[in-house]
């Protein structure tokens, strides 16, 4: 089974600053990694798709980038409604297996 | 709308079972593969289970295995978990998720239910 390593654990950054959250794997996931967004008491929401590809409807401030086992989602621009948890998640083999999330929370 | 809906959830004692229904609707059902992920208070996303779209393969973790059957129905745009022998550490909210594809490719999730409560405790 493919672990994914997300760091920091919390990010604690003010409106308007700029996020940069990181998930390591210890395999080569090639560019199969996706990027989830959950508020509190809210069900999680697919971001970006395959290291890079923003899901519809998702702001372009949310990035996503990297390749093989290191990957990094930036966020340019925090808004109020981005201070959430993210977390990463391998699609390159089965079992699909999540990172343990970084929160973003306000400074 | 693309839409998620699941019910069942239940507070249970330890080694008893419990039934989790997903009904889906707004988008062909029977082209996608479905799963479950929980989240145990104040944890994060474990993925559960997943089943293809239309041969019944299915997939679990190895922490559910032999205790929990996911199942679905395409006539009626739903999918179930069974679970049995619950142990405390089952205790969390269980999301039903839709894949972004069949079963050619591994899941990834881009519609989720609002999640159903299961609380095994004596």
């Amino acid at each position: 089974e493919i672990a994914l390593t997300q760091f920091p654990g919390t990010l604690s950054l003010s409106p308007g600053e700029r996020a940069t959250l990181s998930c390591r794997a210890t395999q080569n996931l090639k560019n199969y990694l996706v990027w989830y967004q959950q508020r509190p008491d809210q069900a999680p929401r697919l971001l970006i798709f395959d290291t890079s590809n923003r899901a519809p409807g998702v702001p372009a401030r949310f990035r996503g980038s990297g390749s093989g086992t290191d990957f990094t989602l930036t966020i340019s621009g925090l808004e109020p409604e981005d201070f959430a948890t993210y977390y990463c998640q391998q699609r390159y083999s089965w079992p699909p297996s999540f990172g343990q999330g970084t929160k973003v929370s306000l400074k | 709308d693309v839409q998620l809906v699941e019910s069942g959830g239940d507070r249970v004692q330890p080694g008893g079972s419990l039934r989790l229904s997903c009904a889906a609707s707004g988008f062909s059902f029977r082209n996608y593969a479905m799963s479950w992920v929980r989240q145990a208070p104040g944890k994060g996303l474990a993925w559960v289970a997943a089943i293809s779209e239309s041969d019944g393969s299915t997939y679990y973790a190895e922490s559910v295995l032999g205790r929990f059957t996911i199942s679905r129905d395409n006539s009626k745009n739903t999918v179930y978990l069974e679970m049995n022998s619950l142990r405390a550490e089952d205790t969390a909210v269980y999301y039903c998720a839709k894949c972004t594809g069949g079963w050619y490719e591994v899941c990834a999730s881009d519609v989720w239910g609002q999640g159903a409560r299961v609380t095994v405790s004596p």
